[in-house]
């Protein structure tokens, strides 16, 4: 079955710690995202990876943090710089940027 | 800067009724890509737009890619409660490969 997972579905951290997002595709895509979504709003790029070992920042990256070791994998770390970081993530895959991207289920993340 | 502008932000409709949404640009789009979002999870691709002029359907769905190549529409008929969610579209950037997304649209259906 191919497609993009995110885990864990729902996360809950302490104010202060930082905390990895997993994303995981089996497509064979060469780039990779990871969005930001509020409650009644749009997707915000945060980061994206159009080929291993190689990153850019979207636009709002600051207190984010990722790591493309692998084509399969993209993880988001959420640093406690991050001011607000209570959201819904969003981790996206195409094969070549900017075709059509594809969408994991998502990971609300909770801070408290 | 590229900004798309989604309308209406949201529609309250009764089942059976036909839904029409649509994204304007002030840049042109080589590209034009509509999403549907459930709640809490991921956006699902509804249909790729890659020409002007172009209409596209998906079951009750249809869309149009507009001839300036600064619009789109989406068409949803004879609406059922499923096709509640966020409905966005999208485009590529000039350069940097990078989507961007409307502000979307919110569709309640009434049984």
């Amino acid at each position: 079955d191919g497609g993009i997972t995110q885990s864990p579905k729902y996360l809950f951290r302490k104010e202060g710690q930082n905390v990895t997002l997993s994303c995981e595709q089996n497509l064979n895509h060469d780039a990779m995202y990871w969005y930001r979504q509020d409650p009644g709003q749009g997707l915000r790029l945060i980061y994206y990876s159009q080929i291993v070992n190689d990153f850019q920042k979207g636009d709002i990256a600051e207190g984010y943090s990722v790591s493309r070791e692998k084509k399969e994998s993209f993880p988001l770390t959420v640093t406690s710089a991050q001011k607000n970081p209570t959201a819904f993530y969003l981790c996206a895959s195409s094969i070549t940027p900017p075709d059509t991207q594809y969408f994991g289920p998502g990971t609300r993340l909770t801070v408290l | 800067g590229q900004q798309l502008n989604q309308s209406p932000q949201s529609m309250f409709i009764q089942e059976g009724e036909d839904v029409s949404m649509n994204c304007t640009s002030s840049s042109i789009f080589n590209t034009w890509l509509w999403y549907k979002q459930d709640p809490g999870e991921g956006p699902v691709l509804l249909i790729a737009l890659y020409k002007a002029g172009e209409l596209t359907s998906n079951g009750r769905l249809t869309a149009q890619f507009g001839i300036t190549r600064k619009d789109s529409f989406l068409n949803i008929s004879a609406s059922i409660p499923s096709d509640v969610g966020i409905y966005f579209c999208a485009g590529p950037y000039n350069q940097g490969g990078k989507l961007i997304f409307g502000q979307g649209t919110e569709l309640s259906v009434k049984p």
